[in-house]
């Protein structure tokens, strides 16, 4: 069976500080990628989603960054955190398919960052 | 940007009681998506429902889909307070899934 893991479940940096969120997929092969920001009692908003090792599609503009350095490993990254960078941050997967059928989303834990 | 929204923000309701919950959208899709947010964890997805399907079941869920009223319905029946959780409906409007998520429901169930 498919598992996600994301680490860590909570961090509190100080403004200006570096970030770096790991999200891990076991159980799967070629999975697309997704990392979303939930901001407090709000939905969730795409930030980088990847289909491929190295391939990367920025939705928003800001200062956070994505990478892919493995099939199933999506980091998350910062070079100076913004005190708007808090938030609840979540990985998710979804299975790449080629018949074009839709599919549903599997979530991560997800991560408490503060930025004080 | 989100393009959901779901009526009401909030639902307190009794065990035993039914609990519905209303997502309206602003562009055609190509599915429709609910999933539920137990609090400070990940979603976990429900059900689905395609773009040329008008009513779906699983188990005690009931989802209703009317694209041209760009809305869909989420009933829960007979519930439980373990159904306490946001709910979130997620649109797609390609085969791709890049979901877009709408604002979400609290639903409290008092025992």
């Amino acid at each position: 069976s498919q598992t996600i893991h994301q680490w860590p479940a909570t961090l509190v940096q100080p403004v200006g500080s570096p970030l770096s969120l790991e999200c891990t997929v076991e159980g799967t092969s070629n999975p697309n990628l997704y990392w979303y920001r939930q901001a407090a009692g709000r939905g969730l908003q795409l930030l980088f989603y990847s289909v491929g090792i190295g391939q990367i599609s920025s939705e928003v503009p800001q200062n956070l960054s994505a990478s892919r350095p493995q099939d199933r490993q999506f980091i998350l990254s910062s070079k100076k955190l913004l005190l708007s960078d808090s938030g609840f941050y979540l990985c998710a997967w979804s299975p790449t398919k080629t018949d074009r059928e839709p599919y549903e989303q599997y979530f991560g834990p997800g991560t408490r960052l503060t930025v004080t | 940007s989100q393009q959901g929204e779901e009526d009401p923000q909030a639902l307190s309701i009794q065990e035993g009681e039914n609990a519905t919950m209303n997502c309206s959208y602003k562009t055609s899709i190509n599915n429709l998506q609910w999933y539920r947010q137990n609090s400070g964890r990940g979603l976990v997805h429900l059900i689905l429902i395609r773009s040329n399907e008008r009513e779906k079941h699983s188990g005690r869920l009931r989802v209703t889909l009317d694209t041209s009223k760009k809305s869909s319905s989420l009933l829960i029946t007979a519930s439980r307070a373990a159904d306490t959780a946001s709910y979130f409906c997620a649109t797609a409007n390609t085969g791709f899934q890049k979901l877009v998520f709408g604002t979400g429901t609290r639903l409290l169930v008092s025992p």
